[in-house]
């Protein structure tokens, strides 16, 4: 298996422009996490779904953030606009039972 | 409030010792607690999970226990590899309508030849 695909692994862009992450999860496994993390906060949940359902958003920052996941094998993370406080590795991770098991994160820097 | 503090903060120890790191927590209701490694660059794998009945748990070289009437933890490294250079996040899991993860900010440690 490939483990948890994240695309793309670096995003730079300009403050304002819309930004959209993507994950694959391990085939199989039924909840999916979006995570945050940074220097100054550590790790962060943002929101994770369960068979598809968003089941906890309480750790997206703002409306500004949005996440989809419109089947089992697919989920994307959008930033619009996106800001310089959004800089960070946003990770995504699935799990089956209780082990999650996390990509390789994408970095995005906003200028 | 839903806190985990890690300690120390950073450790830096000689290939082949051992260390132990903690973890308190003040979290209610709990569920579980993780131990995560994560390398530079990558993203966290998972090392131990235990819930409440469970006070020792073991993978290889890594154990970690758990007090939940103190609600603390330690993670314990035997025989310290070069490889074992990581941050290590504990991660205390409550449930209280829906799930809540509260993460620890990590300890930084440093294993040198």
């Amino acid at each position: 298996d490939a483990g948890v695909i994240q695309s793309p692994r670096h995003e730079v862009t300009e403050m304002g422009q819309e930004v959209t992450l993507r994950c694959k999860p391990i085939s199989g496994h039924n909840s999916l996490f979006w995570y945050r993390q940074t220097m100054m906060r550590g790790l962060e949940l943002l929101i994770y779904f369960n068979n598809n359902v968003p089941i906890d958003d309480s750790g997206m920052p703002e409306d500004r953030f949005s996440a989809k996941m419109p089947n089992a094998s697919f989920s994307t993370l959008k930033i619009q606009p996106s800001e310089p406080r959004d800089s960070a590795v946003y990770f995504c991770a699935s799990s089956w039972e209780e082990t999650q098991y996390f990509g390789p994160g994408t970095r995005l820097l906003v200028l | 409030k839903n806190q985990v503090e890690q300690s120390p903060q950073s450790l830096i120890i000689l290939e082949g010792k051992n260390c132990t790191l903690q973890c308190n927590y003040t979290v209610s209701p709990f569920s579980n607690l993780r131990w995560y490694k994560q390398d530079t660059g990558r993203g966290p794998v998972s090392l131990t999970i235990m819930t409440f009945s469970e006070n020792t748990k073991s993978n290889g070289r890594y154990t970690a226990t758990l007090d939940a009437d103190t609600k603390q933890s330690s993670l314990h490294i035997t025989a310290s590899q070069l490889s074992d250079s990581a941050s290590y996040i504990c991660v205390v899991g409550a449930t209280s309508g829906t799930y809540k993860y509260i993460f620890g900010t990590g300890t930084r440690l440093k294993v040198l030849a």
